[in-house]
């Protein structure tokens, strides 16, 4: 089982919906959480931080359930150019690597 | 503002070639590093450096060599390249501490060995 998961997608959504999606994560040690943002052959990019008490810029937001071991990204009012693949990103201090990546989840916004 | 280049975008080798992927940021970051990515994982750690002249492995790290002399510079060298090792390689580097999450990328080197 990979340490941290994601629905690869791809979501396929109207342009101005509602999307969300998840990723869970299996090491209770896991202290910070992040979303980056990948378009299609080219680097990742910091998207957002998550807290605990969840955060908000924007369209987007991010949650954090650590009873459940999951964050979410959920995005309003989607735009084509949202579309792109979302990393999900978990820092973990016992650990050498210390950000554990996620596959993504692939997002295509229809027009 | 440059931030992390990579060179070079494209390559191409034979089995048992070696080369050298080469990155160099102009942020004054203590940490750089060295993914790889490939369809259907998550990036994995090749090798990463918290400062000139300090090194460690990551996840990945056989077959692939590092060094880091100045602040700046941070190659990857393959010493017999494999058909395994062909991938998209990225070079990351961060102000310091991973907790910010914020990794700053190179736009990436595709590599293919035949």
């Amino acid at each position: 089982r990979k340490e941290v998961e994601q629905d690869p997608g791809p979501f396929n959504v109207p342009e101005g919906a509602t999307v969300a999606f998840n990723c869970t994560y299996s090491n209770s040690a896991s202290q910070s959480f992040f979303w980056y943002r990948q378009d299609c052959r080219k680097e990742p990019k910091l998207l957002m931080s998550v807290y605990s008490s969840g955060n908000e810029d924007g369209r987007f937001t991010a949650q954090l359930n650590r009873a459940s071991q999951y964050i979410s990204l959920l995005i309003r009012d989607s735009k084509l150019s949202d579309s792109a693949t979302y990393l999900c990103v978990v820092h973990r201090m016992d650990s050498n690597y210390q950000l554990i990546w996620g596959a993504g989840t692939k997002l295509i916004i229809k027009p | 503002n440059a931030g992390v280049t990579q060179t070079p975008k494209f390559q191409v080798l034979k089995t048992g070639q070696s080369m050298t992927l080469q990155c160099a940021q102009d942020m004054n970051h203590e940490y750089m590093s060295w993914y790889r990515q490939d369809p259907g994982m998550g990036l994995r750690l090749i090798h990463y450096s918290v400062g000139a002249g300090i090194t460690d492995q990551g996840e990945v790290p056989n077959g692939y060599n590092v060094s880091r002399s100045t602040t700046e510079d941070f190659p990857l060298r393959l010493l017999s390249a494999a058909p395994s090792q062909t991938s998209v390689y990225f070079c990351a580097s961060s102000r310091g501490q991973l907790g910010t999450g914020e990794l700053f990328f190179g736009e990436g080197s595709r590599l293919t060995v035949l």
